[in-house]
C-alpha cells in the first residue's frame, strides 16, 4: 500500500513570496491533517478535513493560510505571504475516518524563510 | 497543551529493553494514551495506544498504570533503528492529537 506522498522535500523562499504544499493521502483515507513542526517540538495541528470538509482549523492562521482540499482526496496548503517563523517541516497524515486511532504521516516538506 | 510529560533525552544499550516513561496526571476515564515515534527526517510512525489494560503488539508493550496517571512505553529488544523521538499522547475520542516534545530516545551500540 502507498504511504502519504509529499512535495516538494524542501523549499528555501524569501519572506513575503508565497509558497504552496502538495498532499496525496493513502487511497480510500476520508480524514486529511496538516501539521506544523517547528525545529524541536512536536507537531502542531493546523487544520483537519473530512472529505473536502473542514472539521477543525482553530490553529490555522487565516491571515496568510490556506488549504483545501478538491474532491476529498489530494490537498494544498498554502501560505502568502511567508513569515521568517514560518520556517518549520509542513507534515500531511491521513487516516480511515476521523477519530481513527492510527495517523499516517508523509515525510514532510521543509521550509526555510530567508 | 500536551497533557503529557515525558523526559527530554533516554539513552539504551542495543539488545536490552528500553523503558519510556509518561505521565498523565489528568487524564480522563475516556481518554486513550497514545505512542508515536519520528526518525530523524522522516513523518511520525504510529506504535501502539491503549485505555487502561496494557497492550502488546509487534512493536512494543503499553504498561499502564491502574490509576491510569503514568505510562511505560517497552521496547523489548532495542535495535539502532529504534533511534528517534518518542511522543506519548493523551486523546478522547475524536479529539485531534495535541503532541509535546516527546522524548529522545538514543540507541547505543
Amino acid at each position: 500500500e502507498a504511504g502519504v506522498a509529499q512535495s516538494p522535500r524542501y523549499k528555501i523562499i524569501e519572506k513575503r513570496q508565497s509558497v504552496a504544499f502538495w498532499c496525496n493521502p493513502i487511497s480510500g483515507h476520508a480524514t486529511l491533517y496538516w501539521y506544523q513542526q517547528i525545529l524541536g517540538q512536536g507537531p502542531k495541528l493546523l487544520i483537519q478535513f473530512q472529505n473536502n470538509g473542514v472539521v477543525d482549523d482553530s490553529q490555522l492562521p487565516k491571515d496568510r493560510f490556506s488549504a483545501e482540499r478538491l474532491k476529498g482526496v489530494d490537498s494544498t496548503l498554502k501560505i502568502q505571504p511567508a513569515k521568517l517563523e514560518d520556517s518549520a517541516v509542513y507534515l500531511c497524515a491521513s487516516s480511515f475516518r476521523e477519530g481513527a486511532y492510527e495517523q499516517y504521516f508523509g515525510p514532510g516538506t521543509r521550509l526555510t524563510v530567508t | 497543551d500536551a497533557k503529557t510529560t515525558q523526559p527530554p533525552s533516554m539513552d539504551c544499550a542495543e539488545g536490552r529493553a528500553a523503558n519510556l516513561p509518561c505521565n498523565h496526571s489528568t487524564i480522563s476515564g475516556n481518554e486513550y494514551v497514545y505512542w508515536y515515534r519520528q526518525i530523524h527526517s522522516q513523518g511520525p510512525q504510529y506504535i501502539i495506544h491503549g485505555l487502561k489494560n496494557n497492550e502488546t503488539n509487534e512493536m512494543a508493550s503499553l504498561i499502564i498504570t491502574e490509576d491510569r496517571k503514568s505510562s511505560t512505553l517497552i521496547l523489548p529488544h532495542a535495535t539502532l533503528r529504534d533511534t528517534a523521538v518518542y511522543y506519548c499522547i493523551v486523546r478522547g475520542g475524536g479529539s485531534q492529537l495535541i503532541w509535546g516534545a516527546g522524548t529522545k530516545l538514543i540507541i547505543k551500540p
